[in-house]
């Protein structure tokens, strides 16, 4: 079966510090993989997703940055954090299939916050 | 456009029937989906429905989708404590990103 992991589940982090959260699939291949930002009493905002390694589209300019340097990996990264950045990440994984359904699995998210 | 709009809030009593709408805008999603989030938690897909249906049944889950009206619900029958939470309805965007463009999320709380 699948399974996706994240880590840290939680982080506090000084503004202008850097910040690496990663994100790892298990139990398939291939996957699609999105990076979503979920802000205090908001909805969800896709950040990043990847097709492949090395593939990575950004949906929103930010001082973040996203990385897969391999098929199950995904790293959220930014140099130097802002407090705006706080907030709940959550990773998403959709199977390859050739299908058109484009159901998409969470893993349990991180908590960012950034003083 | 891509724009998925629900109500932000929905206060039900153990034992009624909750309904929790939503809207969009994008007439070429295929799929749309509900997904629940229980408090410090990830989303759990909950159901989804085809366009080319007009109603889904899945225990006490029942999914209406009005495609003239770009209009889906949520029917949640007996609805109980551990119901309580946020609920995110999704359309499918197909193409080469396969996004889910999500709404802005419904918290359901359920009073005993």
């Amino acid at each position: 079966s699948q399974t996706i992991h994240q880590w840290p589940a939680t982080l506090v982090q000084p503004v202008g510090s850097p910040l690496s959260l990663e994100c790892t699939v298990e139990g398939t291949s291939n996957p699609n993989l999105y990076w979503y930002r979920q802000a205090a009493g908001r909805g969800l905002q896709l950040l990043f997703y990847s097709v492949g390694i090395g593939q990575i589209s950004s949906e929103v300019p930010q001082n973040l940055s996203a990385s897969r340097p391999q098929d199950r990996q995904f790293i959220l990264s930014s140099k130097k954090l802002l407090l705006s950045d706080s907030g709940f990440y959550l990773c998403a994984w959709k199977p390859l299939t050739i299908r058109s359904h484009n159901e998409q699995f969470f893993g349990p998210g991180t908590r960012l916050t950034v003083l | 456009g891509e724009d998925v709009e629900q109500s932000l809030f929905l206060s039900v009593r153990e034992g009624d029937s909750s309904v929790i709408n939503c809207t969009y805008t994008d007439s070429s999603s295929t799929y749309l989906y509900w997904y629940k989030q229980e408090p410090g938690a990830g989303l759990q897909l909950l159901t989804y429905i085809f366009s080319n249906m007009d109603m889904k049944q899945d225990q006490r889950l029942t999914v209406l989708l009005n495609k003239k009206d770009k209009h889906l619900s949520l029917r949640i029958a007996d609805t109980q404590t551990g119901d309580s939470a946020i609920y995110f309805c999704a359309e499918s965007i197909n193409g080469a990103t396969n996004k889910l463009i999500f709404g802005t999320g419904t918290l359901l709380a359920v009073q005993p």
